[in-house]
């Protein structure tokens, strides 16, 4: 089925250890986002693609690293868990930058302990 | 920062009525969009309005557009319960680079 989809759906983690969160995509499109979704902030976006290996950083971007060797992978890395990272990861593509509607993955809850 | 805010916060209505949300943004867009959340998942696009329109109709959503006061309405008729979900604006500034910056949504309660 086309989509977009996000794994894991949950992850516990421990404070410095490193943990990539997975997304990926059937529609072929260009543009990959990756928001995080806090209580009382909304989404805020952390660092987005325009096409692979094309990357560019968001609102928020410390702490995290992302690549895109592969039009449909988004994956993002974060290289030492803070506490302040726990939070809900969405990742999303678009066919033409802001222009266009959204479709997004379901989530992952990540927490940081 | 913020570029879209939502009013009210939570909005809580009784199945049949209308519900009616706003967002106000700060700076000048090419299109503002309308999400809706279901407790648990992603968002799910429902509606977009370019900059030059000043209404769009889709089923029971209608959306206006005031970029003279920087705002833009939701009003979904004839609510029904699947409709309790968070509802948030997204705002395409011009000088954005083309990146979608979210409000922090409305919670919309429909009792059956």
């Amino acid at each position: 089925d086309a989509g977009i989809t996000q794994s894991p759906r949950y992850k516990i983690t421990e404070t410095g250890r490193q943990v990539t969160l997975m997304c990926h995509q059937t529609w072929s499109h260009s543009y990959m986002f990756w928001y995080r979704q806090d209580l009382g902030h909304g989404l805020r976006l952390i660092y987005y693609s325009a096409a692979a290996d094309i990357t560019d950083k968001g609102e928020v971007p410390d702490g995290y690293v992302v690549s895109r060797s592969k039009t449909e992978n988004f994956p993002l890395t974060l290289e030492s868990a803070t506490r302040s990272q726990t939070s809900v990861y969405f990742c999303a593509s678009s066919g033409d930058r802001g222009r266009s509607p959204l479709h997004f993955g379901n989530g992952t809850r990540l927490t940081v302990t | 920062s913020q570029q879209g805010e939502e009013d009210p916060q939570a909005l809580s209505i009784q199945e049949g009525e209308n519900a009616t949300m706003n967002c106000s943004y700060k700076t000048s867009i090419n299109n503002l969009q309308w999400y809706r959340q279901n407790s648990g998942r992603g968002l799910v696009h429902l509606i977009l309005i370019r900059s030059n329109e000043r209404e769009k109709h889709s089923g029971r959503l209608r959306v206006t557009l005031d970029t003279s006061k920087k705002s833009s309405s939701l009003l979904i008729t004839a609510s029904r319960a699947a409709d309790t979900a968070s509802y948030f604006c997204a705002t395409d500034a011009v000088r954005a680079n083309s990146k979608l910056t979210f409000g922090k949504g409305i919670t919309l309660s429909v009792r059956p």
